[in-house]
């Protein structure tokens, strides 16, 4: 099955400071978001993204799908934006698969 | 109104116990899944299902099974739990082909 790996597996934040994530797969894809799990264990979806580039607010993503690879930028980070980062895909039959995440510790 | 509803939210029972775990979703979608959540954070699939239609079925053991009446609900039956069972389980939909997946608050299940 496609793998999906990224990094870093933890990264710690001053708060202000910016952050680029990565997600890299091993095959070509249908679909890919980025979703957030809340210190509390809630999944937020925070982008689809299958190509190109979208922002919402202080994060932005880009999926270079020819190349095999997303990224993730948090700007200005935020105490409340950490968290786990999850990358998943789906080749194209319902088959979602998850990265194994980027701890996110954001300290005031 | 909630867009994926789990429920219970905690379930604490004995090896040996059957339990079930119901699902709804009310966004109109098409596909639900199935995740397993490991006290590592690792999301696993377990299974995915389209419109009541099982499509995905990762190596799970037949002990669980999964029941979807009709495309808004997808329930989990789990016969004979063991202590292994034990993690956090997720329900999600999404429209057909994946897109923007939304996940339920999740499932803490305790087998002891």
């Amino acid at each position: 099955g496609i793998q999906v790996e990224q990094s870093p597996p933890d990264l710690i934040l001053q708060e202000g400071a910016n952050s680029t994530l990565r997600c890299n797969f091993s095959d070509s894809v249908n679909n890919l978001q980025w979703f957030h799990q809340n210190p509390w264990g809630q999944l937020i979806n925070l982008f689809y993204i299958p190509s190109g580039t979208k922002q919402n607010g202080r994060l932005s993503a880009t999926t270079v799908a020819t190349e095999r690879y997303s990224l993730l930028y948090i700007s200005s980070s935020q105490t409340t934006d950490s968290g786990v980062y999850f990358c998943a895909v789906d080749p194209g039959n319902n088959d979602m698969r998850f990265g194994a995440g980027t701890r996110l510790t954001v300290k005031p | 109104d909630t867009a994926v509803s789990q429920t219970p939210k905690y379930l604490v029972t004995q090896m040996g116990n059957d339990k079930s775990i119901k699902c709804e979703q009310n966004l109109g979608h098409d596909t639900m899944y199935w995740y397993k959540q490991d006290s590592k954070k690792f999301l696993k699939i377990m299974f995915s299902y389209n419109n009541k239609e099982l499509i995905i079925n990762e190596t799970v053991p037949n002990r669980f099974s999964p029941k979807s009446p009709d495309k808004a609900h997808l329930n989990l039956h789990i016969n004979s739990l063991e202590l292994g069972d034990s993690a956090v389980y997720f329900c999600a939909s999404s429209t057909i082909g994946g897109r923007r997946a939304f996940f339920g608050q999740g499932t803490r299940l305790t087998v002891v």
